[in-house]
């Protein structure tokens, strides 16, 4: 139980064109997901938090422009990457938590979306 | 600033050698401790958590984390590594009252046959 999908695993675009990366929980309906960001040999880092039916809370540096973020429903959130540009290229992770476990905030991660910005 | 820090970066270890990475944080009040592994192409498991009671859990593969609240430490150890046990080592904080994950830098483990 409790998996996350992700897709694409890998995109690669041009620059100035935007990406739409999808974040699923397969087995659960999750209110809240979050959106990472991770560096090549670098730590996860938060970019914003995801509720269903409301806007995105952004951590701070992070383009709520740039970075377009709908959770539109309870297993569904996608991240956006606007006119992308090769500084933007990264691995994103989504993650989300599942309210019907007793876990204290556990979250469950996506396998990851590649992005490549050319 | 509220951080997680990781002070090994890099750690190589024979075979059967003993394992501990530091992992310390600076938040304030209660919080929840992960340590996550990342395998090479892989995504973030869960290896261990501490959310209250015993200091020491345990986790999968062998692995356990001791949580020293004084030194705002969760520190992970394994016995004798594997090679298998290659792999990123990232722990995570949750402050108790948030949503929000923080994570370290990462530690990245090679295990030499």
């Amino acid at each position: 139980g409790a998996v996350v999908s992700q897709h694409p695993s890998r995109v690669i675009c041009k620059s100035g064109t935007s990406v739409k990366i999808e974040c699923r929980s397969l087995d659960f309906q999750a209110t809240t997901m979050f959106w990472y960001r991770q560096f090549p040999k670098k730590s996860l880092m938060l970019m914003a938090t995801s509720n269903e039916g409301s806007k995105a809370t952004y951590e701070q540096g992070v383009e709520k422009d740039k970075f377009l973020i709908n959770h539109a429903s309870l297993t569904l959130s996608t991240l956006t990457v606007t006119s992308a540009h090769p500084e933007d290229s990264s691995f994103y992770i989504c993650s989300a938590r599942d309210p019907g476990r007793p876990s204290y905030n556990e979250q469950f991660f996506g396998p990851g979306t590649r992005l490549t910005v050319l | 600033a509220q951080s997680v820090s990781q002070h090994n970066h890099h750690v190589i270890l024979s075979e059967a050698a003993s394992l501990e990475l530091g992992c310390n944080y600076s938040y304030g009040g209660t919080v929840n401790l992960f340590w996550y592994v990342q395998y090479p192409g892989q995504h973030l498991q869960l290896l261990l958590k501490y959310f209250s009671g015993d200091p020491l859990v345990k986790g999968i593969k062998g692995f356990e984390a001791e949580f020293i609240k004084s030194k705002f430490s969760f520190n992970l150890r394994k016995p004798s590594v594997q090679w298998s046990d290659t792999a990123e080592y990232f722990c995570a904080v949750n402050k108790f009252t948030g949503n929000q994950f923080y994570f370290g830098t990462g530690t990245s483990l090679t295990v030499i046959p």
